[in-house]
Parts: structure tokens; C-alpha cells; sequence
């Protein structure tokens, strides 16, 4: 399978406790964008990647939310003390730099109990 | 502020009929727009684009129109068939491409056998 690859498929957490979320975008795409996504609401941006650089990280919801990718490939999402309201759908998408089209993994529900 | 806005949460239509998707946008920036459909519990798929410099594309089933004077493009869906049940999202780029993609909150489309 050489689509976006998302893990885990669903997380329930404790509130306050961090969890962490995997992507690994399609191989030759060099950026990779992160992205929540709430009941009845479109895919909200929150930062992206072109290779390792971190290019856009304003639009992450809190100081709580961090994300990496360390080598250009694969990229983590952490999010530390988790809040009820932190429970949605993060979804992971990659494209080639300059492309239009982002293809998406299967995302990773998070719920927060 | 929403950027990309679709007006209608739902629309039903029978089998074999066609489905018109209707997407607004506020900021001529906008250089290219998608169309994404997504299941339950899956990501966003995408479906079809169109570049501000034609007003029609057309694949297969699907027709994507632009009408870039009012800001307004839409999806058109001919014959409708039941496995085209999905919400379907309006995406919008910045610069061709060069930044991320901005979502409207979705249309979820029900086709009737």
C-alpha cells in the first residue's frame, strides 16, 4: 500500500494524559500537512512540513500541540495534557511541494474521556 | 471567517438523477479548487480540481463548474448512483498550490435507490 499511512487508527485517552500520532505520507512527497477535523465541520489546518522544515505552526490550537519530522519522512503529532475538547478526527495528508492535490490518510480518532 | 463556504449540510436525490454540489469562496486569491469525498471513519478522498483559469472540468461522472466573477463553483453529479453517499467537501488553494488547502464544512449527500 503506498498511500498515507495513519497510526493509531483510534486513541481513547484520559484527560490530562499526552498521546502521540504517527504519519507516514506517501514516499516522494516532500510535504506533509496535519489537519483536525470536528463533527460538521471541514478539515481544519493545523501546520505542515516541506522535507523536515516546519513551514506553517501558527495555526496549532495551543502550545499543547507539537509536531515533528525529524527526518523528512515520517511526522508525529503530540498533543500534552489532553482536554475533552481535543476529541476529533487528525487527519494526515502529503503532496509533492507546488501540488494542488493532497492525498489524505485514514486519520486517527482520538477521543478523550 | 470562513473562506470556503457550502451553504447546504445535506441533500438528497434518487438514483440515476443529478446531484448538484454548490460551493462559495471569499478570497480571490484562490487560484485552485477541489473536490473531496469522504466516508465515515475514512479520509478525505479526492475527487476533482479545477485551475481559476477554466470555468469547466469534466471527469467521468463528475463536472466541476467555476464561475470565478461570483466566487461560486459546483459539482454536478450525473447519473447519481448510491454508492456516491459521501460528504463531500469544497477545497480551496492559495497561490497554485503553495499553501495549504482551505475547507468548506461539507455537504453530505444521500442517493436513493
Amino acid at each position: 500500500d503506498t498511500g498515507v499511512s495513519q497510526n493509531p487508527r483510534h486513541k481513547i485517552t484520559k484527560r490530562g494524559q499526552n498521546v502521540t500520532f504517527r504519519c507516514d505520507p506517501i514516499s516522494e512527497h516532500n510535504r506533509l500537512y496535519w489537519y483536525r477535523q470536528t463533527l460538521g465541520q471541514g478539515p481544519e489546518f493545523l501546520t505542515y512540513f516541506q522535507n523536515e522544515a516546519q513551514l506553517e505552526k501558527s495555526r496549532l490550537l495551543s502550545d499543547r500541540f507539537s509536531a515533528e519530522r525529524p527526518k523528512g519522512s515520517f511526522s508525529t503529532l503530540e498533543i500534552q495534557r489532553t482536554e475533552q475538547g481535543d476529541s476529533a478526527m487528525y487527519l494526515c495528508a502529503s503532496s509533492l511541494a507546488g501540488g494542488v492535490e493532497a492525498f489524505f490518510g485514514q486519520g486517527t480518532r482520538l477521543t478523550v474521556v | 471567517d470562513q473562506q470556503v463556504k457550502q451553504n447546504s449540510p445535506s441533500l438528497s436525490v434518487q438514483e440515476g438523477r443529478i446531484s448538484i454540489l454548490n460551493c462559495d469562496y471569499t478570497n480571490s486569491m484562490f487560484d485552485y479548487f477541489l473536490w473531496y469525498k469522504k466516508y465515515p471513519a475514512e479520509g478525505p478522498t479526492f475527487l476533482i480540481s479545477i485551475s481559476s483559469i477554466k470555468d469547466k472540468n469534466e471527469d467521468g461522472r463528475f463536472t466541476v463548474f467555476l464561475n470565478k466573477s461570483a466566487k461560486h463553483l459546483s459539482l454536478h453529479i450525473v447519473p447519481s448512483q448510491p454508492g456516491d453517499s459521501a460528504v463531500y467537501f469544497c477545497a480551496a488553494s492559495p497561490l497554485s498550490g503553495n499553501t495549504p488547502l482551505v475547507f468548506g464544512k461539507g455537504t453530505r449527500l444521500s442517493v436513493i435507490a
